[in-house]
């Protein structure tokens, strides 16, 4: 079965500092992963996807993740967070047949001023 | 073009009672797709429609809950009789295919608080 870990549930950086929200998959074949993220009252949002094509994929907002086979890691990064970036972060694994999304248990990201 | 919207926002309800959520997908969005997040856990799949049919309801907790999706357009999901562990965010999200490259886009969830 599909697990994901997520390493921190909570990540604290001040404005304008890297971003790394990290993440480990289980699968038994070539996955799909995504990250999505939730602000406060709002729905979740896709970021980015990685569906084996490019191993670095670019997502929304400046975010970006690196697909690491080697290490099972989907780590999202960011150069440099904004105060608007202060949200709650899941990283997710599809199932094979794709009807089922499988989340890791989220990550807080809080920024400071 | 509108998103996925979930009706209501919050509901507040005695145990045992009833509660019906609903969902409305994206228009053209084949499948339909409920998830619920329980205090202090993960976001877990619950079912999965293509259409009006049920594809997968794997992750359904219990026979007290019953989902469907009439006419294949929007879909609820009721819970009877309310219990306390039936408490948290319950997202719908929608997609216009099943492929595990999709995005499924999500709602704005409805929360749910079992007194």
């Amino acid at each position: 079965a599909q697990s994901v870990t997520q390493l921190d549930s909570h990540v604290s950086v001040s404005e304008g500092t890297p971003v790394l929200l990290r993440c480990n998959y289980s699968s038994s074949y070539s996955p799909s992963l995504f990250w999505y993220v939730q602000h406060p009252n709002k729905g979740l949002q896709l970021l980015l996807k990685y569906t084996s094509a490019a191993t670095l994929v670019k997502g929304i907002n400046g975010f970006e993740a690196e697909f690491k086979k080697s290490e099972t890691s989907f780590h999202l990064t960011k150069p440099s967070a904004h105060m608007s970036d202060a949200a709650e972060y899941f990283c997710v694994v599809s199932d094979l047949r794709g009807n089922k999304l499988v989340f890791g248990a989220g990550t807080i990201l809080r920024v400071k001023s | 073009e509108a998103g996925v919207t979930q009706f209501p926002s919050h509901s507040v309800i005695e145990k045992g009672q009833t509660v019906t959520l609903r969902c409305d997908p994206i228009s053209g969005h084949d499948n339909l797709y409920w998830y619920r997040r329980v205090m202090g856990k993960e976001i877990k799949f619950l079912l999965h429609f293509v259409k009006e049919s049920k594809q997968d309801e794997s992750g359904m907790p219990n026979n007290r809950f019953l989902a469907e999706r009439t006419g294949g357009t929007y879909s609820t999901l009721k819970v009877q009789p309310a219990e306390l562990e039936d408490s948290g965010v319950y997202f719908c999200a929608s997609s216009p295919r099943v492929a595990s490259t999709d995005t499924q886009y999500f709602g704005p969830g409805t929360r749910l608080t079992v007194l």
